[in-house]
């Protein structure tokens, strides 16, 4: 299985400054027929089930605000937060899901500092 | 809009069974592969069981093969999760999710119900 392992685990930033989530994978999950890194981030807020925020490591789903991007390729990966809302205050969490097992890194919980 | 909607979990003895269901609606349930997630009581995610939108192949999880068959009734736009020999281990909030991709199997899921919660507890 792929090993997916965040950092941090959790982090504290101020309102309106940049948030950085790192995510690490065990082995590429790059997929070179395609060019393409197979690799998602989720938000999940307290009670609520996770919302998909960016796929194939850098888009962004439809209605995500602008603020949120990722970057990153084979096995490192980032999501970025560039003006830090009160509403971002969340648990994030990557997935690869290059092969089966999909699996997801261990969250890192982001709070306002 | 798109909904899932998950029913089915409860308290249950170590060696006992559940079947939980999923009914969906909002698109064509057919077109999209659909997964099951679970996340422990303060845990992270994870990913289950898969099956496509035919229904013709199934995919699980290590920790759960042998003991958990995933199925789907396209007429009723309904997945299910039966779930056999539970273990205490497997108590969580067991999520439906959709695949984001239409006629794909990509397993990353753009619509997640609100969950289940399955407690194995003698």
């Amino acid at each position: 299985d792929i090993v997916m392992t965040q950092s941090p685990d959790s982090l504290a930033v101020s309102l309106g400054e940049r948030a950085t989530i790192n995510c690490k994978s065990s082995q590429s999950i790059l997929y070179s027929s395609n060019n393409m890194n197979y690799l998602a981030w989720y938000q999940q807020k307290p009670g609520q089930p996770p919302k998909l925020l960016i796929y194939w490591a850098s888009t962004r789903e439809p209605g995500v605000p602008d603020r949120f991007s990722g970057s990153g390729s084979g096995t490192d990966f980032t999501l970025t937060i560039s003006s830090l809302q009160a509403e971002d205050v969340a648990v994030y969490y990557c997935q690869q899901y290059y092969n089966t097992p999909q699996t997801f890194g261990q969250g890192t919980k982001l709070e306002i500092k | 809009e798109v909904q899932l909607l998950e029913s089915g979990g409860g308290l249950v003895q170590p060696g006992e069974s559940l079947r939980l269901s999923c009914v969906a609606s909002g698109f064509t349930f057919n077109n999209y592969a659909m997964s099951w997630v679970r996340q422990a009581p303060g845990k992270g995610l994870e990913w289950v069981s898969a099956i496509v939108g035919h229904g013709g192949d199934t995919y699980y999880a290590d920790s759960v093969k042998g003991r958990f068959t995933i199925s789907r009734d396209n007429s009723k736009n309904t997945l299910y999760l039966q779930t056999n020999s539970l273990r205490a281990e497997d108590t969580a909030l067991y999520y439906c999710a959709k695949d984001r991709i239409e006629m794909a199997t990509t397993r990353f899921f753009d619509c997640w119900g609100r969950g289940t919660l399955v407690t194995v507890s003698s």
